[in-house]
């Protein structure tokens, strides 16, 4: 009973490649989130979705395209992977105002790119 | 913009004593939320506490709780009798609560726990 569950969670991929990468939340929130965590342990948001409709894009390359299919599933395609993509990728979501603020994420994906 | 800032990147604390992670941010929102996240060797992101700018009362969770003193812009994670599993990066986190709510994070602090 995952709350909020993403695949796969480790990806290695040469560059130039075409990836993506699945989540899925079973908590009935209407937000999902992506975010990067970089090498040194930050992190930055990058999407997030409200019932299927794009609310955040941050600056991010284009070759990254999120992808919302209803509101329980937020998928993140990457185009044309480069060495700097490599990171790991938290999909979260939350309840939105007015139920709730409060960000669960998922297990993350590790990317690396060679 | 909001900011962040974690000023301790590593702290080490004996077993069972209480801990304080600093945190203080700046926004000029007066409407924002305030979060910590655990992170363990294990990679995965767990929420602890949440604070609302215009909560009267500090929040407290368990073992956690979020000492908010907005005059200073500061909203500490405090860990009472800390344990070796609190072991873990920890982030503190804020948004803004009028539009979509995305997070923007601290650098973290690596809370090293000895027995």
């Amino acid at each position: 009973d995952t709350a909020v569950s993403q695949t796969p969670k480790y990806l290695v991929t040469q560059m130039g490649n075409d990836k993506s990468i699945k989540c899925e939340q079973n908590l009935g929130h209407d937000t999902m989130y992506w975010y990067k965590q970089d090498s040194k342990k930050f992190l930055k948001i990058m999407f997030s979705y409200n019932n299927k409709e794009l609310i955040i894009n941050e600056t991010v390359p284009n070759r990254f395209s999120p992808k919302s299919p209803d509101k329980a599933h937020l998928n993140l395609h990457i185009n044309s992977l480069e060495l700097g993509d490599s990171a790991v990728y938290f999909c979260a979501s939350s309840p939105g105002l007015p139920l709730g603020v409060e960000q669960y994420f998922g297990p993350g994906t590790r990317l690396t790119v060679t | 913009a909001q900011k962040i800032t974690q000023t301790q990147p590593g702290m080490f604390v004996q077993e069972k004593e209480a801990v304080t992670l600093d945190c203080t941010y700046d926004t000029s929102d007066p409407s924002y939320g305030l979060f910590w996240y655990k992170q363990p060797s294990s990679g995965e992101m767990i929420f602890l506490i949440y604070q609302g700018s215009y909560d009267q009362q500090n929040a407290t969770e368990g073992r956690y709780s979020l000492n908010f003193q907005k005059a200073r812009k500061s909203a500490n994670l405090v860990i009472s009798a800390s344990q070796l599993g609190d072991s873990a990066m920890y982030f503190c986190a804020m948004c803004y609560l009028g539009g979509a709510q995305k997070l923007v994070f601290g650098q973290g602090t690596r809370l090293t726990i000895n027995p």
